[in-house]
């Protein structure tokens, strides 16, 4: 079955660019499903940041719009998020997750176990 | 600030029936999905669209909607349904998703 698997580097300076990679494995990335990235600062609740299709068309939290990137590499079947000056209060666990859309009925239905960012000089 | 509302806590005895809600204007249009999160773990789905439950999830849970609030209730609550759950569904212009705050349930 389909599985996820977010990596990149678990420290970033002040200003900097965060950068995640999420591994799609067990199933092609080029389907009828959008890939999705999710945040969730310690001790509070989920944050969606934004999707991607494999086509490249994308959607953003306008909140996180000027900041954030995200692209998809059919090829190596992955998807990444780039989230440029970053502050303390971008540190949070960074989750991939795959966004199944069936008519109506959108849902987040196969996760990544998540990774944990920390932005810090 | 969230478009869509959640209580931040309600309990609930063991073997008792727990209703969550989720309170948004997008609610009116767009069905919302159900998140189960236990500390240290990623979120689950287990509930989406008009009432599906994906392969795995117990049937004591359920999902409803009327107007601009949807439901997930937990009939005959486990001890092992103590989690904190989150809605999801589309924003007002129905672009971009949002999650609620969340609810932390207390299996008493």
């Amino acid at each position: 079955q389909v599985q996820l698997q977010e990596s990149g580097p678990g420290l970033v300076k002040p200003s900097g660019t965060l950068s995640l990679t999420c591994a799609v494995s067990g199933g092609s990335i080029s389907t009828s499903n959008w890939w999705t990235w999710v945040r969730q600062p310690p001790g509070k609740g989920l944050e969606w940041i934004g999707e991607i299709y494999h086509s490249g068309s994308t959607n953003y939290n306008p909140s996180l719009k000027s900041r954030v990137a995200i692209s998809v590499d059919k090829f190596t079947n992955q998807f990444s998020l780039k989230l440029t000056s970053v502050a303390a209060a971008d540190t949070a666990m960074y989750y991939c997750a795959r966004d199944q859309r069936v008519v109506g009925q959108d849902a987040f239905d196969i996760w990544g176990q998540g990774t944990m960012v920390t932005v810090s000089s | 600030s969230s478009e869509l509302t959640q209580d931040p806590a309600v309990s609930v005895a063991l073997g008792q029936t727990v209703r969550i809600t989720c309170q948004g204007d997008s609610l009116r249009s767009h069905y919302a999905s159900w998140y189960q999160q236990k500390p240290g773990q990623a979120p689950i789905l287990v509930i989406y669209g008009k009432n599906n439950r994906p392969s795995g999830i117990p049937d004591r849970f359920s999902g409803s909607s009327s107007g601009n609030t949807a439901s997930l209730t937990i009939t005959g609550a486990q001890a092992e349904d103590e989690a904190d759950y989150y809605c999801n569904s589309r924003d007002s212009s129905g672009d971009h998703r949002v999650f609620a705050t969340g609810t932390k349930v207390t299996v008493l």
